[in-house]
């Protein structure tokens, strides 16, 4: 099955500081999600990307497909970036459609 | 996107009862699931919600703890039944997009079994 492994398991930034979390994923997944679960348990969507770079202002994502990788940027943290942050791989095709979890990364922003 | 409405929000419950997680999606979709998500823990699916037929469900799930509906596109209701304290969990519904393959997730119930 689909293997999905996030980087660090936790963190803690003094606010105002940037941080990179990574997600490595094995073969036949043909897309990647990047959620952010709030501390009231919502998760929200922040990227779906196969490949390439995406921006949506101080988060931005690069997925390289080719070497089974995606990397998730935060600039400046602020306290409200706090909570945990899961990347999902997609396997879809011939009718199924799967989508693995990572453990997540755990991140604490303190002023 | 979908926009997914999930109730009750969080609720506790007796040891022995059981509770109904609604999920309702502003629009048709032909992909539904439940999740579990234990404290602490990453999310784990339950099972997928098959319009018109039985759910599918994963391994270590059960259809007589873990009862789904979904009578048309747009709702689903799990049921948690027989609880025990093991069951305390955040129970989320999701949906794939019609246009890729995007998942969505309704806003969860945050369920404590006493």
């Amino acid at each position: 099955g689909i293997q999905v492994e996030q980087s660090p398991p936790d963190l803690i930034l003094q606010e105002g500081a940037n941080s990179t979390l990574r997600c490595n994923f094995s073969d036949s997944v043909n897309n990647l999600q990047w959620f952010h679960q709030n501390p009231w348990g919502q998760l929200i969507n922040l990227f779906y990307i196969p490949s390439g770079t995406k921006q949506n202002g101080r988060l931005s994502a690069t997925t390289v497909a080719t070497e089974r990788y995606s990397l998730l940027y935060i600039s400046s943290s602020q306290t409200t970036d706090s909570g945990v942050y899961f990347c999902a791989a997609i396997y879809s095709g011939a009718g199924s459609y799967q989508l693995t979890f990572g453990k997540g990364t755990k991140l604490s922003v303190i002023p | 996107s979908a926009v997914i409405s999930q109730k009750p929000s969080r609720d506790i419950c007796q040891r022995g009862t059981s509770l109904t997680i609604q999920c309702q999606v502003d629009s048709q979709v032909t992909m539904m699931f439940w999740y579990r998500q234990q404290p602490g823990q990453s999310l784990t699916l339950i099972a997928t919600a098959n319009q018109g037929s039985e759910a599918t469900y994963e391994s270590g799930f059960v259809i007589d703890k873990f009862p789904i509906s979904r009578p048309n596109l747009t709702f689903s209701t799990l049921t948690v039944s027989n609880m025990s304290p093991e069951d305390s969990s955040i129970y989320l519904c999701s949906v794939v997009g019609q246009v890729n393959t995007e998942a969505f997730f309704g806003q969860g119930t945050r369920l404590t079994v006493v």
